[in-house]
This record gives structure tokens, sequence and C-alpha cells, in this order.
């Protein structure tokens, strides 16, 4: 199975709050998993990615949180700005797939 | 990460007619990758485009639709032909660095009318 299922498809938070999405996944070969955010008018830039090897990733306000046995990982955005109002999605492939499986995306708005 | 450029950036089509959309990088690649994103929607691979070879197209999507072109190692071209509104959709270029994940270009956003 290819899929990768997200939530929530959106998402409203306080300014200064934690945003938390949720993706799982079925294909045990994946063993990449990166987020990208998405601002209306542009491309998807990837934002933070994790390999398997560890449980927890994190960049500045965002944690990337991986939990093997359960098929799962999670975007976490500590003091959550305006500024990150934005599409989420989380995306998954394997060495020699070569190919990105895309969840359904998150719409993120972090009211002022 | 490298720097992807797309043409045009946005289009408005009549039926029927075709547009090409180019991608262009900054450094050499061995794969450039194209994807649509429907309005609203996430992002669904339509091809891969290897430099010297035909492109291998995913499930739904066909060359008669879709025509690539890949002529060298930093550019590459997506057509969509025959257009109807059902093509009206982001079309993303992307490639793959090693060690630096996957890269965007900011998307063709095609209307058909």
């Amino acid at each position: 199975q290819q899929q990768v299922k997200q939530s929530p498809q959106s998402l409203i938070v306080q300014k200064g709050g934690i945003s938390i999405i949720n993706c799982a996944y079925e294909n045990t070969a994946f063993d990449y998993f990166p987020w990208y955010q998405q601002f209306p008018g542009k491309g998807p830039a990837l934002l933070i990615a994790i390999r398997p090897d560890v449980s927890e990733k994190k960049e500045g306000r965002f944690t990337i949180s991986f939990n093997k046995s359960a098929k799962q990982f999670s975007l976490h955005i500590m003091d959550s700005q305006p500024g990150d109002s934005a599409t989420y999605f989380c995306a998954a492939s394997y060495t020699g797939f070569q190919k990105l499986v895309f969840g359904t995306g998150t719409r993120l708005l972090v009211s002022p | 990460s490298a720097v992807i450029s797309q043409k045009p950036s946005r289009d408005i089509c009549q039926r029927g007619t075709s547009l090409t959309i180019q991608c262009q990088v900054d450094s050499q690649v061995t794969m450039m990758f194209w994807y649509r994103q429907q309005p609203g929607q996430s992002l669904t691979l339509i091809a891969t485009a290897n430099q010297g070879s035909e492109a291998t197209y995913e499930s739904g999507f066909v060359i008669d639709k879709f025509p690539i072109s890949r002529p060298n190692l930093t550019f590459s071209t997506l057509t969509v032909s025959n257009m109807s509104p059902e093509d009206s959709s982001i079309y993303l270029c992307s490639v793959e660095r090693q060690g630096k994940g996957y890269t965007f270009g900011s998307g063709t956003r095609l209307t058909v009318v």
C-alpha cells in the first residue's frame, strides 16, 4: 500500500499555540518522511524530514515525531505564528523508489 | 537546494489546445518529476523524466496526453495536450538532490476555458 493518510484536513490554532498534524502509512519499506509547507500560489517547500533511525527531529519551532511500530509520524509546530498559516503535506518514500507519496494535506490557520 | 524555474507561471487556454511547460534546474540532475495539483488537492505524480530515455508514466497518465521531453540534465518540458477544463490544475516540476530531498518549482497554474 503506497498511501499516506493525513489528518486533520484543516486546523485552526491560536497564536502561540501548538499545531499538530498526523500522518500514517502502511508500507514498511518507506524510509524517508518529509514535511512540506505550501503557501498559496507557491510550490511546496521542504520544511523538515526524518528517517526511521530516530524517533524525533527538531528544527527551530518544527519537530517531527516518528513512531515506527505504529507506522505514524507527526509534525508539531511550537509557538505557532500567523505566518505559519499555510497548507502542510506529509510525504513518504524509500531508497530506490525515487518517488514521493503525498498525504492529502492540512490547511493550517493561525489566528492572531 | 536546487533552484527550479518554471515557465509560464500561469496561463489561460482554450479547450482543445496544448500548452508546453518548461522546467529549468540550476544544476545537473538525473531525474526530474512532474506533478499535478488539482484545486485544493494534494500532489499527484504524473511521470518521471530521465535524460536520454522515455519518461515513465504513473497509472492514469498517458504519453499522448502528457508528452514529456528531457533533452539534457538541466531541462525538461511537459505538454498538456488537447486540453479540457478538467486539466485546470497547478503543474509542478521537482528534482531530488542527493542528501537534500526533493525540491519543487513554483508551479504553472493552468486554467482551461
